[in-house]
């Protein structure tokens, strides 16, 4: 797997766009970006993810930069049940996810 | 609706003893994976089970072994239970390779 790093911390106010950012320079080509989130006390939910190119569903969008060192999730109108620990991966496919410390989102009324 | 379940969402056990931990799908998924979970060291896989009665380890298999003898379910054993096995333990499965895993509740072992 590429490493990731992601901050440890962020805040958002509810009702505003969350831009959770994640850093992964070392990706290789066969590599996909996966999010996922844990809200307290439950297993970790799957968000969404990609290979090359943006990608939106119903709950989140996805941006990678074009050379795939980087990339975004977008949590278009945050309320307070977004409030998890939100987990960037890198990983050629489910074998090889590896869940690191993640970024903690609080989702301030 | 997806659904992954797990027998337990708390147990305590006692050193020494055998524990099984019980997890079933019914979204008939290949794929299925047990990781422990403890603070500060994120999810941390065990093992994986990519069909019936086949196995891998993952980066933590010391002290456990795995069964699947149906597609829908996946065990996780711990022969001999120590404290140091006290931890969250979660369940989840995938349709293939490259798919995103669903995660069940988890169970929250204590071994006293």
């Amino acid at each position: 797997d590429a490493k990731t790093t992601q901050p440890p911390s962020m805040d958002c106010a509810e009702g505003r766009a969350a831009n959770l950012p994640c850093n992964h320079s070392t990706i290789s080509g066969n590599e996909y970006v996966y999010w996922y989130r844990q809200i307290h006390s439950q297993g970790p939910q799957y968000i969404i993810h990609g290979l090359k190119n943006n990608e939106t569903n119903e709950m989140a969008s996805l941006i990678i930069t074009e050379d795939r060192k980087s990339s975004t999730l977008i949590l278009p109108h945050a309320t307070l049940r977004d409030t998890a620990v939100y987990y960037c991966i890198a990983g050629a496919g489910s074998y090889q996810l590896t869940f690191g410390k993640g970024t903690k989102l609080s989702v301030i009324p | 609706d997806v659904k992954v379940t797990q027998s337990s969402r708390y147990l305590v056990k006692r050193t020494g003893e055998k524990v099984f931990l019980e997890c079933v799908q019914d979204m008939d998924h290949e794929n299925m994976f047990w990781y422990r979970q403890d603070p500060g060291l994120g999810l941390r896989l065990i093992y994986f089970s990519y069909d019936v009665k086949m196995k891998e380890k993952g980066d933590i298999p010391e002290g456990y072994s795995v069964s699947r003898e149906k597609k829908e379910r996946f065990s996780l054993i711990l022969e001999s239970a120590s404290t140091n096995q006290t931890s969250m333990y979660l369940c989840a499965s995938s349709l293939s390779r490259a798919d995103e895993q669903y995660f069940g509740p988890g169970t929250r072992l204590t071994v006293t």
